[in-house]
Parts: C-alpha cells; sequence; structure tokens
C-alpha cells in the first residue's frame, strides 16, 4: 500500500533539545512538504522540496531544519531555537504541479 | 494578511440535508482549488479539487464551485451524513506554484 509514514506519532521534547521528526513515503512523488497545524488554525507551510537535495523555506522556517538526501524520506528537525515548538506537525507529498497533495497522519509534539 | 480565509469556524446541518461550505480567496493569479477533510489526529484527506479553467467539478455526493470574478469556492455535500463530520479546509495554489495556501477550517457537524 501507497502511502505517507510519519513517526513518532507522538514526542515530547525537553528544553533546549533538538528532536527529528520523520517523514517517508513510498509513493514516487518529487515534492515534500512539512506544515505545522495549532488548535483552530490552517495549516502552515515550514519547508518543502521539490526534488532531492534541494529545500526551500516556507512562511514560518524558523527554528527548524531539513533534509532531503534520499526522494523517499524528508526529515524535519525541531531545533532548541523555536520557541513554541508545541504544534501537530503534518508531512504531505506531491507528484507534481495540478495535483493534489497527500498527507501523513502527523506528529504531536509537545514540551516537557 | 490572510489569502485564503473560511468564514464560518463551524456548521451544523440535519442529516440528509445540503452542507454548504465556503471560501475566499484574494488573489486572482491562484488557478488550482481544493478541498480536503480531517479528522481530529489524522492527516487531511484529499476530497476534491478544480482548476480555473472550470466553474464546477463532481464527485458523489462532493460538488465544488468556483466563481472567479467574485473570488469564493464553495463545496456542497448532497445528502450529508454522520460520518461527513470533520473539519474541512480549502486550499489553493497558482502561478505554477507547489505551494499550497490554506484556510483555518471550518468544522462541520451533521446531526443524525
Amino acid at each position: 500500500d501507497g502511502g505517507i509514514t510519519q513517526s513518532p506519532k507522538y514526542l515530547f521534547r525537553k528544553e533546549g533539545q533538538n528532536v527529528t521528526l520523520s517523514c517517508e513515503q513510498n509513493l514516487n512523488h518529487d515534492a515534500m512538504y512539512w506544515y505545522r497545524q495549532d488548535p483552530g488554525q490552517g495549516l502552515r507551510l515550514i519547508y518543502y522540496s521539490q526534488i532531492v537535495n534541494d529545500f526551500q523555506k516556507g512562511d514560518i522556517a524558523e527554528g527548524y531544519s531539513v533534509s532531503r538526501e534520499k526522494k523517499e524520506s524528508f526529515p524535519l528537525t525541531v531545533t532548541s531555537a523555536q520557541k513554541n515548538p508545541t504544534a501537530f506537525y503534518l508531512c504531505a507529498s506531491r507528484q507534481g504541479f495540478g495535483q493534489p497533495q497527500h498527507f501523513g497522519d502527523g506528529t504531536r509534539l509537545s514540551i516537557l | 494578511d490572510q489569502q485564503v480565509k473560511q468564514n464560518s469556524p463551524s456548521l451544523s446541518v440535519q442529516e440528509g440535508r445540503i452542507s454548504i461550505l465556503n471560501c475566499d480567496y484574494t488573489n486572482s493569479m491562484f488557478d488550482y482549488f481544493l478541498w480536503y477533510k480531517k479528522y481530529p489526529a489524522e492527516g487531511p484527506t484529499f476530497l476534491i479539487s478544480i482548476s480555473s479553467i472550470k466553474d464546477k467539478n463532481e464527485d458523489g455526493r462532493f460538488t465544488v464551485f468556483l466563481n472567479k470574478s467574485a473570488k469564493h469556492l464553495s463545496l456542497h455535500i448532497v445528502p450529508s451524513q454522520p460520518g461527513d463530520s470533520a473539519v474541512y479546509f480549502c486550499a489553493v495554489a497558482g502561478d505554477s506554484s507547489y505551494k499550497l495556501i490554506f484556510g483555518s477550517g471550518t468544522r462541520l457537524l451533521v446531526r443524525p
């Protein structure tokens, strides 16, 4: 079954700690995305990648970093510089323009 | 400045009736429009899309209408079912962009 797998489903971060959220897809999609959702709000774009070894900042990239070494994988690191990291994080992928984005089931990050 | 607005945070309808969800956008260059459905603690699921060359697209119980002159998008669900209860997001893209811009969502409750 093709899809997008995000892990872990729940993640806790201590103050001053970096954490990495995993996103893997087996849809053979070129483009991948990371969004953040806060309660009562829409999805805000953190980073996106249109092709391997290339990525661009979205609207709220500060305090986050990504890599795209493989087509299937687009991990997101929430650094200690992100002062308000508690949120629901969603990864998505898309084959190309004119195609819908498909989402994973998300990772909920909380601060200890 | 919000480029995509869903002005109704919630909507309640009786089972079997029509649900109409609305979305307004500001930029006439947007040319691809989508609706997603989201359950709590899950990723959004793609429902239906429409390109700017059309004014209507239908898929089973779901129909999306696009009024380009008014910069308005709507989703009609007929007949509504209790399983349709979820948060619905509209999203837009344009200018050959790989990025989607999401509205803040409308929570639909279908009462049995």
